[in-house]
């Protein structure tokens, strides 16, 4: 069966702008994670979906949302974009939430902020 | 809180020989240990998980992981590394929270 797909992969944006990541989980998963990865600090946990509702979020501010879809179905979004936000933001997905059910990843999409 | 160390940030062996990434953790209890790898441009893969029971864990990829709770340590090893192994290797921690905790990783170089 299909991956988890993440659309764009590579994006360029300027400060102060906003942006929105999709993720596709893979079919019959219906908990979405979104993690934030950069040379300097690492994996970082942002957010987790089940069943269009948040489940947990990680030590982001604000500017950083999401949601999910019906279908599973997942976007972030990014507003006011700061040079600090530049990195590769993964997507994975999972059958449950919680932790116990592996998570498949998504190649990830690479925001660069100018 | 929940921590992962990864204390090695890079290592280089050369093929053939032996492996072991080290992986500490924080946690009240047992929590649900895993390992992932990385290459280039790509995803994380799951390579091994330790939820319970034998402390000893083979994955994928000729990969296997010890679970030691006296030294909180979830090391991961392999007896004879190929040159394709070369790739980044998180340890990660899950106590049930919904949420990951991710090492900051550990870079392998592999020698000819």
């Amino acid at each position: 069966k299909a991956g988890v797909t993440q659309t764009p992969r590579y994006l360029i944006k300027t400060r102060g702008q906003q942006v929105t990541l999709s993720c596709s989980p893979i079919s019959g998963h219906r908990s979405v994670s979104w993690y934030q990865q950069t040379p300097g600090q690492g994996l970082q946990f942002l957010f987790e979906y089940f069943s269009e509702t948040q489940r947990n979020k990680g030590n982001f501010p604000g500017r950083f949302s999401g949601r999910q879809f019906s279908n599973s179905r997942s976007e972030m979004n990014v507003s006011t974009l700061e040079l600090g936000d530049s990195a590769l933001y993964l997507c994975a997905s999972s059958l449950s939430p919680g932790g116990t059910d592996e998570q498949y990843f998504g190649p990830g999409t690479r925001l660069t902020v100018t | 809180a929940q921590s992962v160390t990864q204390p090695d940030i890079h290592i280089t062996v050369s093929e053939g020989a032996s492996l072991e990434l080290r992986c500490n953790y924080s946690y009240g209890a047992t929590p649900y240990l895993f390992w992932y790898v990385q290459s280039p441009g790509q995803g994380l893969q799951l390579l091994l998980k330790y939820f319970s029971g034998d402390t000893l864990v083979q994955g994928i990829k000729g990969f296997e992981a010890e679970f030691k709770r006296s030294q909180s340590s979830f090391n991961l090893r392999k007896p004879s590394v190929h040159w394709s192994d070369a790739a980044e290797y998180f340890c990660a921690v899950n106590g049930g929270t919904y949420k990951y905790i991710f090492g900051t990783g550990t870079r392998l170089k592999v020698l000819a």
